[in-house]
């Protein structure tokens, strides 16, 4: 049984870039939500994906923006890469959307953006 | 013990001893609570976790602890091993919202 998998493991990226980053989440889950975790952090919400809509969005600007595929993988892009924009962007998978339900992280892609 | 903040708790304890991490949450809504553990490099990983109706949750050599009336939770780590050093997470989720983080306490386990 795979667990949440993401790719690329690193990017290194300069300011004013785009990237892409993609996930797939476990096997049985439909839900992919995305944090970001700056060093010495706990992971912060950016968005959740169920049913290829956005259902939640944390506090982050519109440069963050994502997309749910129908076998439930996901990508988050981020445009116009500022320097604070450099960690580590952790996916997670769960089932349904309605809370309550055991998260599972895959291990993360860090970005460096110079 | 852990909470929202700039700095990163430490805890270090000796192999064998008894871990117990601690966790303030923030939202007295929040029912459901997980337990993560994080190496170095590594994404989170699932430890256990425990809903509102419960006081108390036991994995293996793991522990969970729920005290509602203060917002607290504790995880206790039985008979330590190096492995075990990391970064723990305690993550907190009120119906129908995301998970919120704490910094997290970064566990030392001195062989």
């Amino acid at each position: 049984d795979a667990g949440v998998t993401q790719s690329p493991t690193h990017l290194i990226k300069t300011r004013g870039q785009q990237v892409t980053l993609r996930c797939s989440p476990k096997s049985g889950h439909d839900t992919v939500s995305w944090y970001q975790q700056a060093l010495g952090q706990g992971p912060q919400f950016i968005f959740q994906y169920y049913e290829e809509e956005e259902r939640q969005r944390g506090n982050f600007p519109d440069r963050f923006s994502g997309h749910q595929f129908p076998n439930y993988s996901s990508e988050l892009n981020v445009n116009a890469l500022l320097l604070g924009d450099s960690a580590l962007y952790l996916c997670a998978s769960s089932w349904g959307t309605g809370g309550g339900e055991k998260l599972f992280f895959g291990s993360g892609t860090q970005l460096s953006v110079l | 013990g852990e909470s929202v903040g700039l700095h990163l708790p430490t805890l270090s304890v000796q192999e064998g001893d008894n871990s117990i991490i601690n966790c303030a949450y923030s939202n007295s809504a929040s029912d459901y609570f997980i337990w993560y553990k994080q190496e170095s490099g590594k994404g989170p990983q699932f430890i256990i976790d425990i809903r509102s109706n419960m006081d108390k949750r036991q994995g293996q050599r793991v522990t969970v602890l729920l005290n509602k009336t203060v917002k607290h939770l504790s995880l206790q780590i039985a008979a330590t091993q190096p492995g075990d050093s990391a970064v723990y997470f305690c993550a907190e989720n009120y119906p129908g919202n995301q998970f919120y983080f704490g910094t997290g306490t970064s566990l030392t386990v001195i062989p």
